[in-house]
């Protein structure tokens, strides 16, 4: 089975510019995650989707970033205008509705977001 | 809010050694997940523990959820090459919903 898709898998933009990041959840998973990860920071959670609507987006760092969910298999995550702070890794998870699964989180490969 | 500390935070073993690492939350925690990270790859879940006391394998890999349900550990036996990498723990906190939370990781280092 397929797992977690993201597009693209590295991203080099200059200040100012709109920055799309994609993904798809496994098949069959209703809840989406995307995350950021930084050295400094770590693995932060920015916003989470259940059957398409977001749930949660406390951690979204501002109103430069947005997200949507137009359906079961794909999500986006876009920041404009993206700033040099913006740089990092992007992850986006996905988990199944069943029972004590919904907390086992499978995660993408990222994307690596250097913006300069 | 909920923290998860995990220790150490690095390790520098030999091949062949084993390893162990731990990690204590703030807050009761009613399911743990172990999670390794590669360089320039996602986090991959290793194993998820749901009861307190409970103790799962997967191969060489060893977790225990704590009894106090505030901490959980992670052994590694017979460490090889491949073992490389950052290990997490997280947990869903208190937030009556799908979030987790993740430890600030350890990371394993083999020395030839």
């Amino acid at each position: 089975d397929a797992g977690v898709i993201q597009s693209p898998r590295h991203e080099v933009t200059e200040m100012g510019q709109e920055v799309t990041l994609r993904c798809k959840p496994i098949s069959g998973h209703n809840s989406l995650f995307w995350y950021r990860q930084t050295m400094m920071r770590g693995l932060e959670l920015l916003i989470y989707f259940n059957n398409n609507v977001p749930i949660d987006d406390s951690g979204m760092p501002e109103d430069r970033f947005s997200a949507k969910m137009p359906n079961a298999s794909f999500s986006t995550l876009k920041i404009q205008p993206s700033e040099p702070r913006d740089s990092a890794v992007y992850f986006c998870a996905s988990s199944s509705p069943l029972g004590l699964a919904v907390f086992r989180q499978f995660f993408g490969p990222g994307t690596r977001l250097t913006v300069l | 809010g909920q923290q998860l500390n995990q220790s150490p935070q690095s390790m520098f073993i030999q091949e062949g050694e084993d390893v162990s690492m731990n990690c204590t939350s703030s807050s009761i925690f009613n399911t743990w997940l172990w999670y390794k990270q590669d360089p320039g790859e996602g986090p991959v879940l290793l194993i998820a523990l749901y009861k307190a006391g409970e103790l799962t394998s997967n191969g060489r890999l060893t977790a225990q959820f704590g009894i106090t349900r505030k901490d959980s550990f992670l052994n590694i036996s017979a460490s090889i090459p491949s073992d490389v990498g950052i290990y997490f723990c997280a947990g869903p906190g208190d937030f009556g919903n799908e979030k987790l939370t993740f430890g600030t990781g350890t990371r394993l280092t083999i020395i030839p």
